[in-house]
């Protein structure tokens, strides 16, 4: 258990919904890391949050949007979903420079 | 091409036998990660190189800067190494940020 919680672990919705999918960190971490696994992309960098602040962006579509909260929770929200949406996605959280702890992943499926 | 190549994509062995996972990448880097994926999803994070050489139990992972490769060892694999194991490196250009570009992954079979 890496003490970063992920939920839901599972989502089914249908095309063109929005969703919300939710991390909290382990305690003290100020880093919070968002990336999506699909079958024919593998794992791809989403986005990065420091302290409540976007530190970096990486192959985010402008469907999706990420926040930090000032008790440090994240969330990623997913809008007008589609079936390429369908995908494991990962949260990650770290306290120093290169640490990175996982949850244990929302696994999203649009149909 | 892509900026982080592993080898071999698949990798079948007997309980025992010594595995080598390697990691090529085209950019100048400050730091490459082994992750372990195992087959319910979960991923940990094994190590975490910038240069020479780390080991945690009956894993190593070696990094050659100069020729831009990274290699992780098993040794006396079992059963329970079973997984996919992915590569990740940190640009130098990403200096404050901690943006990760990921192989596609080797799995690791091993049977007993």
């Amino acid at each position: 258990d890496s003490g970063v919680t992920q939920t839901p672990k599972h989502l089914i919705t249908a095309t063109g919904q929005r969703v919300t999918l939710r991390c909290s960190p382990r305690s003290g971490d100020l880093s919070v890391y968002w990336y999506q696994q699909s079958l024919d992309q593998g794992l791809q960098f989403l986005i990065q949050y420091y302290n409540g602040e976007e530190r970096a962006k990486g192959n985010i579509l402008e469907r999706f949007s990420a926040q930090q909260f000032p008790d440090l929770h994240s969330e990623l929200n997913l809008s007008s979903l589609e079936l390429g949406d369908s995908a494991l996605y990962f949260c990650a959280s770290g306290r120093r420079l290169n640490e990175q702890f996982f949850g244990p992943g929302t696994r999203l499926t649009v149909l | 091409k892509n900026e982080v190549e592993q080898s071999p994509q698949n990798l079948t062995a007997q309980e025992g036998e010594f595995i080598t996972i390697n990691c090529s990448y085209s950019v100048g880097i400050s730091a490459l990660h082994w992750l372990q994926q195992h087959p319910g999803g979960g991923i940990v994070s094994l190590f975490m190189l910038s240069s020479g050489k780390k080991k945690h139990g009956r894993l190593i992972a070696t990094i050659n800067i100069q020729e831009k490769h990274s290699s992780l060892h098993i040794t006396a694999s079992h059963p329970r190494d079973s997984a996919v194991y992915i590569c990740a490196v940190r640009g130098i250009s990403n200096f404050g940020n901690e943006k990760l570009t990921f192989g596609t992954g080797t799995r690791l079979t091993i049977i007993p």
